[in-house]
């Protein structure tokens, strides 16, 4: 099955400084979105994507959906500290029929941890 | 995450026993979807339902897992005779369509098979 590769697998930065991420997949996919997991809790959407090449901003966050279509990177400025937990790429592979279904697949993750 | 409402948050059963976990979505939400997830793993698909029907079922154990979303009521992730390698958290995701609608998640149910 279609699988996504995210990278790095952790991060250890300092506040204030830049991320970036990203995840790839050898297959296209339809849609990228960009989840953030804290402990004890289930992902919460950060951004969603819908056409190739889009870019897209949430605050100090940026996305973008590869004109590709096989890969994605999530920027976070000027970290801080309540920045630190697991960002999970997840994308809508094509059906059979060329759309998208419901079934997303997610990457492994990037723990992300910030020291103040 | 709030609008997706999943109970209970943690549930304990010993191997054999039958698991029952449940998936309130948002208002206005008519997809629903279960995921699991394993410690330090991303989640893994297993069923996406609409009211009173399964769409995909791809991603679950053909024995004894099930998934049903009734036209009234919450829907409901079953677990029958789990066994220890059962124990994962259960996420269900809700959306109003299908096809591009955002998944917004609950908070998940910890199951735990001693």
């Amino acid at each position: 099955g279609q699988q996504l590769n995210q990278s790095p697998q952790s991060m250890f930065i300092q506040e204030g400084e830049d991320v970036s991420m990203n995840c790839t997949s050898s297959s296209i996919f339809n849609t990228w979105l960009w989840y953030k997991q804290e402990p004890g809790e289930g992902p919460v959407l950060l951004i969603a994507l819908y056409k190739a090449g889009e870019l897209t901003s949430n605050g100090r966050l940026t996305a973008q959906f590869g004109i590709t279509r096989k890969d994605s990177f999530l920027n976070i400025s000027a970290s801080i500290p309540s920045d630190v937990g697991i960002y999970f790429c997840a994308g809508h592979p094509p059906s059979a029929g060329g759309t998208s279904y419901g079934k997303l697949t997610f990457g492994q993750g990037t723990i992300l941890t910030v020291h103040p | 995450n709030a609008g997706v409402m999943q109970n209970p948050r943690h549930l304990v059963r010993r191997r054999g026993q039958e698991a029952r976990l449940r998936c309130s979505p948002m208002k206005g939400h008519s997809h629903v979807y279960w995921y699991r997830q394993l410690p330090e793993e991303g989640l893994k698909f297993m069923v996406y339902l609409q009211k009173e029907n399964i769409i995909d079922e791809s991603g679950m154990p053909k024995e004894r897992f099930s998934a049903e979303f009734p036209k009234e009521g919450p829907s409901i992730l079953r677990i029958q005779q789990v066994v220890r390698g059962d124990s994962a958290a259960y996420f269900c995701a809700s959306s109003p369509s299908g096809i591009k609608g955002p998944q917004h998640f609950g908070d998940g149910t910890r199951l735990s098979i001693l």
